[in-house]
Order: C-alpha cells, then sequence, then structure tokens
C-alpha cells in the first residue's frame, strides 16, 4: 500500500480562492516532509520543509504568506495556496522523511489548476 | 550550494537499444537517488546509491555512482517501450531535502 497519502489528486478552483492540500505518512512517524513544485515538463522545485511542531522553512523565492504549510502531527502536513492565481496553477508534490529501505517516498501528487 | 544537472534533457532511441543517462553534482553529496516519472504521475523510486563506486541494478536499467567525479550514471539496456517515462536524478547533501535534476525524457520507438 501507499507509504505516503496525498489528498486530493486534483483541484481546480477560482481565482483568489484558497486550496488546501495534504500530506499523510500511513505507516510512520515523519518528523520532517517537504513540499514540491513542478511545472508542466519542467523538473522538481523544492518549495519547504515542514517541520512537526515549528514554522516551516522555505526555500529562496518561495513566498511564505501564500503557501502556507502546518504540520500539526507527526503524520500530517498541509499546504494551503492562499488568494490562488492562474500561475499557481502546477503539480505539488510532498514527501515524508524515512529511511525506510534508504528511500524517500513521494505523495501521489496534487494538480492545482487555477481559473 | 548543490546543484544537480541531467544530460541529455530527451531521448529518443529504438528498442533494443541502449544508451545512458548522465547526473552531475556540484557539491559532495552523500546520498543519489533515480526516480522514474510516467506523465500527470508521481515519482516511483529507483534507485538509491550511497558509495563511490555503487552500482545497482533492477531490470534493464543499471544505475551507478562515482562520488570523485561527481557523477551518476542510469543505463539504460535492450530498451522497451514500456521504460518511456521522464527519468529524475537526485541528490541530497546531509538532509533529506532533495536537489533534483532537470530530468531526461526518454521515448522508446519500435
Amino acid at each position: 500500500g501507499a507509504v505516503v497519502s496525498q489528498h486530493p489528486s486534483w483541484v481546480i478552483c477560482k481565482s483568489g480562492t484558497s486550496v488546501k492540500i495534504e500530506c499523510r505518512s500511513l505507516d510512520f512517524q515523519a518528523t520532517t516532509m517537504f513540499w514540491y513544485r513542478q511545472f508542466p515538463k519542467q523538473s522538481l522545485m523544492l518549495m519547504a520543509t515542514s517541520n512537526e511542531g515549528s514554522k516551516a522553512t522555505y526555500e529562496q523565492g518561495v513566498e511564505k504568506d501564500k503557501f502556507l504549510i502546518n504540520h500539526a502531527s507527526l503524520t500530517l502536513s498541509t499546504l494551503t495556496v492562499t488568494s490562488a492565481h492562474p500561475e499557481d496553477s502546477s503539480f505539488y508534490i510532498c514527501s515524508a522523511s524515512t529511511f525506510r529501505d534508504e528511500k524517500l517516498f513521494f505523495g501521489s501528487g496534487t494538480q492545482l489548476s487555477v481559473l | 550550494e548543490l546543484k544537480v544537472e541531467q544530460n541529455p534533457l530527451f531521448l529518443s532511441m529504438q528498442e533494443g537499444k541502449n544508451y545512458t543517462i548522465y547526473c552531475n553534482y556540484s557539491t559532495t553529496s552523500d546520498r543519489l537517488y533515480w526516480y522514474r516519472q510516467d506523465p500527470g504521475k508521481s515519482l516511483e523510486s529507483l534507485f538509491v546509491l550511497l558509495s563511490n563506486g555503487a552500482v545497482k541494478q533492477e531490470g534493464r536499467l543499471m544505475a551507478s555512482l562515482d562520488t570523485k567525479a561527481r557523477l551518476s550514471t542510469l543505463h539504460i539496456t535492450a530498451a522497451v517501450h514500456d521504460l518511456s517515462a521522464t527519468y529524475f536524478c537526485a541528490a541530497t547533501a546531509n538532509t533529506d531535502k532533495l536537489i533534483f535534476g532537470t530530468g531526461t525524457r526518454l521515448q522508446v520507438f519500435p
């Protein structure tokens, strides 16, 4: 079964609305989760590191007030895209930190389309 | 700052042929990953390489790591259509924060 669950897999919203994406580690505790963004036919860019019980660490150029990250428990991190605009349309993927089998596991991804 | 470069960006190859994808990284990395991504899907883990000289193989794919040259390769043997996908390498330095390469879009045709 899936190690990291991400929901929703697809969301369409109007410009100006906020969208929340959830990332859950299903069978392990993840003190750290990562959020990536991928534009069509491009690579994955790290947006932020989500730390359980503390503030997220954002990469340079990522607006922390626009991309709100909450990691309230050891199994759940959420990314909220606030006041979404068409340029925020992208594929968002989370990963959870685990050393199981020396691999890092990724969620299934969320395709966000802002109209 | 760790940077990862991949080449080629696009690879069109005939079934049955062999080819290699290259992944260079700029600073010392303690782990090197290879992932596969199908269109509209998330990442599928292929290999993780931990030490100099490490070689791992699964099916028609073989990955290797040369830490002195800061180079990893993904070799495809006797390509088949099912291997068509985008392949990413990613490196990490002392954290679980992955820095991804640009990706290689592989297309295998009959």
